[in-house]
C-alpha cells in the first residue's frame, strides 16, 4: 500500500523558514515524480513544486520561485520542501503528492501556519 | 483567479446526472490531459478521473470524464449523498511551466 505521511508543519513567524518532509513506503520511491500541493484554509488547491525522480529536474511555481527548495532523499524514501522568507499568505495546509502526469496518491497534510 | 474555469457549485436530487465544467485556454489544454480529484472536507484529495476520461481502479462507473477543445467535463450519473464533496480539475500549463488547478465546484446532494 502506498503510504505518504508528511511532518515538519507549525507555527512559524513571518519572515521565517520551516523545512516539510514526506515519507513514502510502498513504492520504488526513486521510479516517481514527487510534488508539493498546498491548499490555504477554505480554499483551493495549488501546485507549489515538483522534483524527478533522481533529483535532477526541478519546477516552481512562481510564488515559489527563489524563496522554497524542494528536494529528496532516495535512500530514506524521504521527500522534502524547505520553505524560506515565508509570508502570512503561504499559511496552508501542504500535501505531498505522487505522480508524473497525474496525482495518484496524497498524503494526509501538514498545516503550516505564518503568523506572529 | 484560477487559470482553470470552474463553476463554484452545482446540486441535483438524488438518482440525478449533473456535471461539472472545466474552461482553459490552449496554452494549458494543448494536447495535456485532464484530470479531476475529489475532496471531502478536512481529508486529502484523491484521484478521480486521469487523462480526461479514465477511471482509477475503484472509482464507480457513475463518473465519467470527457474533454473538447479547450473545455472539459466531469459528470456524475445516478447521483448519491456520497458524492457531495469539492471536484477539482487539473492539467498540466504548457506557457506557466506549471500544473494548475480549477478553483474548485461543490457538489451538494438535494
Amino acid at each position: 500500500e502506498v503510504q505518504l505521511v508528511e511532518s515538519g508543519g507549525g507555527l512559524v513567524q513571518p519572515g521565517g523558514s520551516l523545512t516539510l518532509s514526506c515519507a513514502a513506503s510502498g513504492f520504488t520511491f526513486n521510479d516517481y515524480w514527487m510534488h508539493w500541493v498546498r491548499q490555504a484554509p477554505g480554499k483551493g488547491l495549488v501546485w507549489v513544486s515538483r522534483i524527478g525522480g533522481d533529483a535532477y529536474i526541478t519546477t516552481y511555481a512562481d510564488s515559489a520561485k527563489g524563496r522554497f527548495t524542494i528536494s529528496r532523499d532516495n535512500a530514506k524514501n524521504t521527500l522534502y520542501l524547505q520553505m524560506n522568507s515565508l509570508r502570512a499568505e503561504d499559511t496552508a495546509v501542504y500535501y505531498c503528492v505522487r505522480g508524473w502526469n497525474k496525482f495518484d496518491s496524497w498524503g494526509q497534510g501538514t498545516l503550516v501556519t505564518v503568523s506572529s | 483567479q484560477s487559470v482553470l474555469t470552474q463553476p463554484p457549485s452545482v446540486s441535483g436530487p438524488p438518482g440525478q446526472r449533473v456535471a461539472i465544467s472545466c474552461s482553459g485556454s490552449r496554452s494549458n489544454f494543448g494536447s495535456n490531459p485532464m484530470n479531476w480529484y475529489q475532496q471531502y472536507p478536512g481529508t486529502a484529495p484523491k484521484l478521480l478521473i486521469y487523462s480526461n476520461n479514465q477511471r482509477p481502479s475503484g472509482v464507480p462507473d457513475r463518473f465519467s470524464g470527457s474533454r473538447s477543445g479547450t473545455s472539459a467535463s466531469l459528470a456524475i450519473s445516478g447521483l448519491q449523498s456520497e458524492d457531495e464533496a469539492y471536484y477539482y480539475c487539473s492539467t498540466w500549463d504548457d506557457t506557466l511551466v506549471a500544473w494548475v488547478f480549477g478553483g474548485g465546484t461543490k457538489v451538494t446532494v438535494l
